[in-house]
């Protein structure tokens, strides 16, 4: 069966530092991969998304890159963070256009 | 631009009661709806998702009614338990003939269930 991990599970970093989120997928090849934003209370917010190694779509211009090493990994990356970078970040897979699968997200606060 | 509206932003149930939150889209490309559910501090977990070719899809307690006409689809909770308590996304896509499966989501529903 196919899983995705995405780690750390919370983070608390200082602003102007960098950043690096992993996400892995398992059981599966080929996988669209997406990072989404979540708000408190708030919707999600399509960031990145890949459909394959070293392509990388970005739908909101900001302060944070993505990048695709592997067929499963997608990790999320900034080199100075903003207060308004904190958030609740989500990776997903999917294949085709059926639904994606969210891993348990990285909650991210920035002092 | 919101390609998929969903209403309303927050509901109260009491238990056992319906309940029913309502999505419409534009895009007469889009071919799949699936819905999600989202307790705090984790990811969205597919719940239900349905085709236009069909009008209902029900699974267990949760159905989604579709009408393609209206360009409408909405999901009910039956019998709704305090565990249901949750946030509510429904979602659209082009799924057939697409590679990518790029999902447009609706604001989402809070949803609170009273014992």
């Amino acid at each position: 069966s196919q899983t995705i991990h995405q780690w750390p599970a919370t983070l608390v970093q200082p602003v102007g530092s960098p950043l690096s989120l992993e996400c892995t997928v398992e059981g599966t090849s080929n996988p669209n991969l997406y990072w989404y934003r979540q708000a408190a209370g708030r919707g999600l917010q399509l960031l990145f998304y890949s459909v394959g190694i070293g392509q990388i779509s970005s739908e909101v211009p900001q302060n944070l890159s993505a990048s695709r090493p592997q067929d499963r990994q997608f990790i999320l990356s900034s080199k100075k963070l903003l207060l308004s970078d904190s958030g609740f970040y989500l990776c997903a897979w999917n294949i085709g256009g059926l639904a994606q699968h969210f891993g348990d997200g990285t909650r991210l606060s920035i002092l | 631009q919101q390609q998929v509206k969903q209403s309303p932003q927050s509901l109260i149930v009491q238990k056992g009661g319906i309940s029913i939150i309502n999505c419409a889209y534009e895009n007469t490309a889009f071919d799949y709806f699936p819905w999600y559910q989202q307790f705090p501090g984790k990811g969205p977990a597919l719940l239900i998702a349905i085709r236009p070719d069909v009008s209902e899809k029900k699974e267990g307690r949760f159905t989604i009614s579709f009408n393609k006409s209206a360009k409408q689809f909405s999901l009910h909770i039956m019998d709704s338990q305090p565990g249901d308590s949750a946030t509510y996304f429904c979602a659209a896509s082009i799924d057939r003939g697409s590679t990518l499966g790029r999902l447009y989501f609706g604001r989402g529903t809070q949803l609170t269930v009273w014992p």
